[in-house]
């Protein structure tokens, strides 16, 4: 079974600053899909970025930007320029192959909870 | 418009009752889901479902039925509600096509048994 570990509960990042958030993950499977969801107070889940494993090139969303090393199955999260409304839980995520064509079956980790100060 | 709607939001109720959660999407997707969120934020998936066949039934108690009554709609039922149940459920859907993998996700429906 595949695990995702967010080694970091929390992290704390002034504003305008660069914060990197962590993941690995472990898999025995080759083609795969790993994701960032950010979880405000509000509770709802939103996308932050995507990366598909067979790309060698990092995904980058404005701000949001991956460093994806799949020999060390690592994926972590940078944001630049941080802003007070980027305060949130982020969850990495990994999608199996499994399913392909009619679910994604995303495995979570636990989350880092980011805070923004002035 | 809300792209994918549950009710209610939030849900109390006493141990040994019975509750329905319902979930319905816009967005025109075959593919629905349910999540489980904890009290330490972990989520993990519990139902998934396609054009409303069942995909994926992670060991998840009985006491929770999904149901689909068409693509648009996936409900959970829960029988015999325990301390351990309460939780935010997340329902959410996607395209359920291959290299469409983004997933759309509901406020959650916070459960508080007593």
């Amino acid at each position: 079974a595949q695990t995702v570990t967010q080694s970091q509960p929390e992290m704390s990042v002034q504003e305008a600053e660069t914060v990197t958030l962590s993941c690995t993950y472990d898999t025995s499977e080759s083609d795969y899909y790993l994701f960032w969801y950010k979880q405000p107070p509000s509770r709802q889940m939103i996308l932050v970025i995507r990366q598909e494993a067979y790309k060698q090139q990092n995904a980058t969303e404005n701000r949001f930007s991956v460093n994806f090393q799949k020999a060390a199955k690592s994926f972590s999260l940078k944001i630049s320029d941080s802003q007070l409304g980027d305060a949130a839980m982020y969850f990495c995520a990994y999608r199996s192959p499994l399913y392909t064509g009619t679910a994604s079956k995303l495995t979570f980790g636990t989350g880092t909870r980011l805070q923004v100060t002035l | 418009d809300t792209a994918v709607s549950q009710t209610p939001k939030y849900l109390v109720t006493q141990m040994g009752n019975d509750k329905s959660i319902k979930c319905e999407q816009n967005l025109g997707h075959d593919t629905m889901y349910w999540y489980k969120q904890d009290s330490k934020k972990f989520l993990k998936i519990m139902f998934s479902y396609n054009n409303k066949e069942l995909i994926i039934n992670e060991t998840v108690p009985n006491r929770f039925s999904p149901k689909s009554p068409d693509k648009a709609h996936l409900n959970l039922h829960i029988n015999s509600l325990e301390l351990g149940d309460s939780a935010v459920y997340f329902c959410a859907s996607s395209l359920g096509v291959p290299m469409e993998e983004k997933l759309f996700f509901g406020s959650g429906t916070q459960l508080s048994v007593l």
